[in-house]
């Protein structure tokens, strides 16, 4: 599975646009990327996931550059409960390991 | 959305006790379940895969023996800490993946449960 990296950490201002990003340059053809968010002491959160195309749904947008390096998701308007460490996960179609890096510490400011 | 289920919340015990974690899919079937733990400040780290039906796979390094897992059926795992130790003292999180519909359906994941041994 390709390796992800990501920034340690992030502040974002309320009512803003958050941009997490993330970097898997050896992302192979078939490998989805996918995002999870992890509020301190729960188990992660599904967000989004995406191949090649642009995703939206009602959480956030995820951004994948046409080479499929890099990705940014996106949340669009942050409030401080988006206060959490974001994991971006990339893993080949028809193998089910999680692998999970550092993650981004995401810090949202009233 | 995808609902799992994990129980205990938290659980403390005494050093060399067995502990049990369930891990229910609530409104799904999951034929893959996975168990994580995580310690503080630290990303979570795989321990094992389990399929229904079948032994569950660990990743190296995981003691089979000291973490015993049970999938017998769609919606139920289990992981057992035996004869616990404080440095088994971690926050383990399970997560489920349903019958495949589509291979890159996402994992769904519990709670956690965090486990302190005295």
């Amino acid at each position: 599975d390709a390796k992800t990296t990501q920034p340690p950490s992030m502040d974002c201002a309320e009512g803003r646009a958050a941009n997490l990003p993330c970097n898997h340059s050896t992302i192979s053809g078939n490998e989805y990327v996918y995002w999870y968010r992890q509020i301190h002491s729960q188990g992660p959160q599904y967000i989004i996931h995406g191949l090649k195309n642009n995703e939206t749904n009602e959480m956030a947008s995820l951004i994948i550059t046409e080479d499929r390096k890099s990705s940014t998701l996106i949340l669009p308007h942050a409030t401080l409960r988006d206060t959490a460490v974001y994991y971006c996960i990339a893993l080949t179609s028809g193998t089910y390991k999680y692998i999970f890096g550092t993650g981004t510490r995401l810090k949202v400011l009233a | 959305g995808a609902v799992v289920s994990q129980h205990p919340s938290r659980v403390i015990c005494k050093s060399g006790t067995s502990v049990k974690i369930e891990c229910r899919s609530l409104d799904f079937q999951a034929t893959t379940m996975f168990w994580y733990r995580q310690f503080p400040k630290q990303s979570l780290m795989l321990m094992a895969t389990s399929n229904e039906g079948s032994k569950a796979t660990y990743e190296q390094g995981v003691e089979k023996d000291k973490f015993l897992i049970n999938h017998a059926s769609l919606t139920l795992s289990t992981l057992t800490v035996t004869s616990a130790h404080p440095e088994d003292s971690s926050f383990y999180i399970c997560s489920a993946r349903g019958i495949p519909g589509q291979s890159n359906q996402p994992q769904h994941f519990g709670d956690g449960t965090r486990l302190s041994i005295l």
